[in-house]
């Protein structure tokens, strides 16, 4: 069984500059997660779907981030402008519909805002 | 708002120790705990995940215990191996939310 894909695996860009990191969850699975670890923290939550639909949101600043899940399968997360605070890895996991069920992470894209 | 603390933050044991990393919360209303190991450039790999209802799970050389009334869990590694050397992240899924919560994670290094 394919795992969760993500690209680019690595990403530098200029303050000010726009990015845009694309997820592909494991076939099947309802429930889409985009996290973001800053280095030597855990991961955080940015935003969760559930098919279409997002779920919760409340931690994705609203202002420069927005993310999108097309037709329930893949999804990309977009920050516009970026900011040096926004050096992080990004991670994308899915998991089956249920709460609670085990979520299955990517490798994660690392940005570098200089 | 869960709090998640690991302690202790980094641990470097010789090979063949056993060993154990702890994580406390600070809500006890959880759903379910669940660790993770992360290896450095990649992503997190569930370990193993606790219901709240459950005492403890085992998974080869790994058993993590769970006390949710004092907002405590451990994570048990037997007779560990250089191959165990990496990031190990406790996570807890609240009654509330559908957001785990992370600990900033306790990294592992087995010395041969």
């Amino acid at each position: 069984e394919a795992g969760v894909a993500q690209s680019p695996r690595y990403k530098i860009i200029e303050k000010r500059q726009s990015v845009a990191f694309w997820c592909n969850p494991i076939s099947g699975h309802a429930t889409l997660y985009w996290y973001q670890q800053i280095l030597g923290q855990g991961p955080k939550l940015l935003i969760q779907f559930q098919n279409n639909g997002v779920v919760d949101d409340s931690q994705l600043p609203k202002d420069r981030f927005s993310a999108e899940r097309l037709k329930g399968v893949d999804s990309t997360l977009k920050i516009q402008p970026a900011k040096l605070e926004d050096s992080a890895v990004y991670l994308c996991a899915s998991s089956p519909v249920g709460v609670g069920e085990t979520q299955y992470f990517g490798p994660g894209t690392r940005l570098l805002v200089l | 708002k869960q709090e998640v603390t690991q302690i202790p933050a980094a641990l470097s044991v010789p090979e063949g120790e056993n060993l154990v990393l702890n994580c406390s919360f600070t809500d006890s209303a959880i759903y379910n705990l669940q660790w993770f190991r992360q290896d450095p450039g990649k992503g997190l790999t569930s370990l193993l995940l606790i219901q709240s209802s459950q005492r403890e799970q085992t998974s080869g050389r790994l058993n993590a215990s769970l006390d949710k009334s004092s907002g405590r869990s451990t994570l048990y590694i037997a007779a560990s191996q250089p191959g165990d050397s990496a990031t190990y992240l406790c996570a807890v899924l609240p009654n509330s939310g559908y957001a785990l919560n992370f600990g900033k994670g306790t990294s592992l290094l087995v010395t041969p």
